[in-house]
Formats: C-alpha cells, structure tokens, sequence
C-alpha cells in the first residue's frame, strides 16, 4: 500500500541515451513533482504539475520532459543523458494547498557511465 | 527569489542532549512551515508542520516559529542515535503550492 512509489529504484546507463522514471500515487492528491537531489543533497524542484498547469524549473534542461497520463502518474522522461544528470530523483505528491506537505518516493539513483 | 537558509552542519550532540536546528527564510509571505527528516539514502519524510507563531511540540519534537524575525527552529529533545539523519526545512508562501527547501543539517547524535 505505498503511497508514492516510483520505478525503478536504481538505473545506470550510458552516456546518450535516453531513459524514463515513473512515478504513481495513491493518495488521490491532484499535484505530483519531480526533484533532483544532488550529492551534496540539495532538493531542487524540477516540475510541479497538476490537471490545470505544468510549472517548470526554468533553470532544468529542454532534455527533461513530464507525461502525466493521470492525475495518478507522472512519468520523467529524460533524453540525451548526460554525466551531470547522475543524482537521486524524487518524486512527491500533496495537496494543491499551500498548507499541505508533500509525500515523497523511495528515490530513483541515477548513475551516467 | 526566495530563500530558505540552514547551517549545514554538521551538528553532533551527546545522547539525551537536546539538538537545535535552525531555519531562517526571506519571503515574508510565507505562510506555512514544514520540517522533513532524511535518513542517508532513504526519502524525505514530514515529522513536522507549523502555520502561526509560538511553538507546536510533538512527542520529543518541538517546533518553534518567529514570523517578525523570519525563522523556524526544530528543537529535538532526548536526542537519540536514531535522530542522526539530515533535516530539511519547506517553506510554501502564500498562494504558491511549492515550497522552497533548505539545503539541510545534518544531525549526528553520538552515544
């Protein structure tokens, strides 16, 4: 019964190649979230998105892209990987009220060869 | 542009000590104040919320919001070596749905 699970836990990948997260929740939030946490473990929003607007990071590379096929899922799809792409990426869901904390995924670690 | 700033760390503490971390943010908006725990390879987890001034305690958490002077603290008493995590502190301001994250302290509670 996970609330936030994402898949899969651990991907290592070449250079160039492009590669997709998915992320699913369950507890019926209208709002999900792509981050990036670095090694030096800073959280950096990447995309919030909900049925009305996507809010993009202007500051994250044209090579991330979300698909959200439901309000349940929110898919990352990265191309063109590059060895600065190698993080742990969260994805979170809450409540589209300020007042609401975010529930994260278990993290996909990103490793670039 | 928003900020949210915290001491890095990292913060060591005997056990049964009290731990003290600090937050102090820019947006005088902002509205509603969370602090998550992060254990080294697992996700953040929410252990606290505050939204007014003065102090909100949870079983050994106690979280302590001052909005003239821009800072939320997390006070963690009876430290414990299961307490050694990095904690991050969210800020969302009014109206807007995502917060701003610290960078973390990390907390090591030494036996």
């Amino acid at each position: 019964d996970t609330a936030v699970s994402q898949t899969p836990k651990y991907l290592v990948t070449q250079m160039g190649n492009d590669k997709s997260i998915k992320c699913e929740q369950n507890l019926g939030h209208d709002t999900m979230y792509w981050y990036k946490q670095d090694s030096k473990k800073f959280l950096k929003i990447m995309f919030s998105y909900n049925n009305k607007e996507l809010i993009i990071n202007e500051t994250v590379p044209n090579r991330f892209s979300p698909k959200s096929p439901d309000k349940a899922h929110l898919n990352l799809h990265i191309n063109s990987l590059e060895l600065g792409d190698s993080a742990v990426y969260f994805c979170a869901s809450s409540r589209q009220d300020s007042n609401q904390p975010q529930h994260f995924g278990d993290g996909t670690r990103l490793s670039i060869l | 542009q928003k900020e949210v700033e915290q001491n890095s760390g990292p913060l060591s503490v005997p056990e049964g000590a009290i731990a003290s971390l600090n937050c102090t943010y820019s947006d005088r908006g902002s509205q509603s104040f969370f602090w998550y725990r992060q254990y080294s390879g697992k996700s953040p987890e929410l252990i606290m919320s505050i939204y007014s001034n003065g102090d909100k305690e949870d079983g050994r958490f106690t979280a302590q919001l001052n909005k003239a002077s821009q800072y939320v603290s997390l006070l963690i008493r009876d430290s414990q070596p299961s307490d050694s995590a990095t904690y991050l502190c969210a800020v969302n301001t009014g109206g807007s749905y995502i917060p701003t994250f610290g960078r973390g302290t990390s907390l090591i509670v030494h036996p």
